[in-house]
Order: C-alpha cells, then structure tokens, then sequence
C-alpha cells in the first residue's frame, strides 16, 4: 500500500491556473474511477472536492475540475484565488479494495 | 444535515487498547459505507479502514490490521473502531468519514471533528 506520489508543493498567483498531478499505479489509478481529491486546512476537517475522477460535490465551484490518464490523475484550479491557499490530498480504491492517500500537496497562492 | 462525532480518544500507553466511536445523524446510516482515516503530527491522511453499509465487507490498511477492528452498529447509528495493541506510531487524529454514495469505493463528503489518540511510550 505505497502512497499515490504527489508533488510537495505548487504555487501561482491570483487569477492563474494550476496543476496538481497524483500517480499511482495500475492496481489503483490506473485501473479503477474512483480517484477523489481534497482540501485541507490545519485544524478542519477535510472538504471533498473531487469524487470518481471527475465528479463535483454540490457546492464546489466550477473552476476545480479532475481528470486522469494511465496512472496519474490530475486536479486542476483555474482561477487562482487566496482562499484557495491550503493541502491539497488525492486518494484512490486498490485492487486489495483499500484505500491510498496521496503525500499531499501545499498549494501557496503568491 | 450529515453530522459524524467522533469520541473515544485520549492518551494511552504503548501496547493499551483504545475504543473510538462515531455518532451519527441526519442521514439514514444503514444505506452508508463508513470510514476511517487518521493524520499523524506532521503527516498526510492516512487511510485506516472501512465497512460496508451492512457490515458485510471490512478492509483495513497493512499498518493496522490485526490490531484494529472496525464495526457498527445500525440500531443506534454508530461507528466504532477498537485498536489493540497500540503503538506510538498511531498518535493521531483520527476521523470517520461517510462516501459520498451509498458504496464504498468514492470520495467522503462528511466527516468528523476528529478524535485525538495519544500513544505514549
């Protein structure tokens, strides 16, 4: 059960778009649509932002959308904004049916 | 309103056991997958473990299973996770979390506070 590889840390100024990738492999991302992503601020609970791939919970904003291709899927925020500023997770099924989280990923609005 | 609360946790030494529960309410809990998932000081989510809606399915991560058990109970609307065997490395807060649909392979749209477990050596 390693851990989906996420990058530490991404940054980018208000009104731009990033990327945050996560790779797993083909006994999780590769094979199953069930990849969710998250947001995280010390002391909250985590926000579900992302279901199976590309799904938005009501109430999350249009400008964050999934996607994913072989092993890695990816998390896209366009739109920068300064409350975006937090951790970013992925998590994905496996084949053993359990579930693996991401590293994380700190996103730093500038 | 979903609401998920987490109670149980506490300061424990090495090698203890420890029962977290879950309560929950606003939504119909037997129709649900429930989760746990813990974070460590310093440290990203980690997954610990899940049930199915009628309890016929439990799977745990290799760092707990043997140690810990996952249950529910769907007459009182509660979650429990019993760890055995504590060790220091399990310090954390720990979080249960309900999918997003009624299985258990999707995303978690509503979780706990958390509960804080300290392992002590």
């Amino acid at each position: 059960q390693s851990a989906l590889t996420q990058p530490a840390s991404v940054s980018g100024s208000p009104g731009q778009s990033i990327t945050i990738s996560c790779t797993g492999t083909s006994s999780d991302v590769g094979t199953y649509d069930y990849v969710s992503w998250y947001q995280h601020h010390p002391g909250k609970a985590p926000k579900l932002l992302i279901y199976d791939v590309t799904n938005r919970p009501s109430g999350v904003s249009s400008r964050l959308s999934g996607s994913k291709s072989g092993n890695t899927a990816s998390l896209t925020i366009s739109g920068l904004q300064a409350e975006d500023e937090a951790h970013y997770y992925c998590s994905s099924y496996t084949s053993s049916g359990t579930v693996v989280f991401g590293g994380g990923t700190k996103l730093t609005v500038l | 309103q979903a609401l998920l609360v987490e109670s149980g946790g506490g300061v424990v030494q090495a090698g203890r056991s420890l029962r977290l529960s879950c309560a929950a309410s606003g939504f119909t809990f037997r129709s649900y997958g429930m989760h746990w998932v813990r974070q460590g000081p310093g440290k990203g989510l980690e997954w610990v473990a899940v049930i199915s809606y009628d309890g016929s399915k439990i799977y745990y991560a290799d760092s707990v299973k043997g140690r810990f058990s996952i249950s529910r109970d769907n007459s009182q609307n509660t979650l429990h996770l019993q760890m055995n065997s504590l060790r220091a490395e399990d310090t954390a807060l720990y979080y249960c979390a309900r999918g997003v649909t009624p299985g258990i392979y999707s995303g978690y749209d509503t979780w706990g506070q958390g509960t804080l477990v300290t392992v002590s050596s």
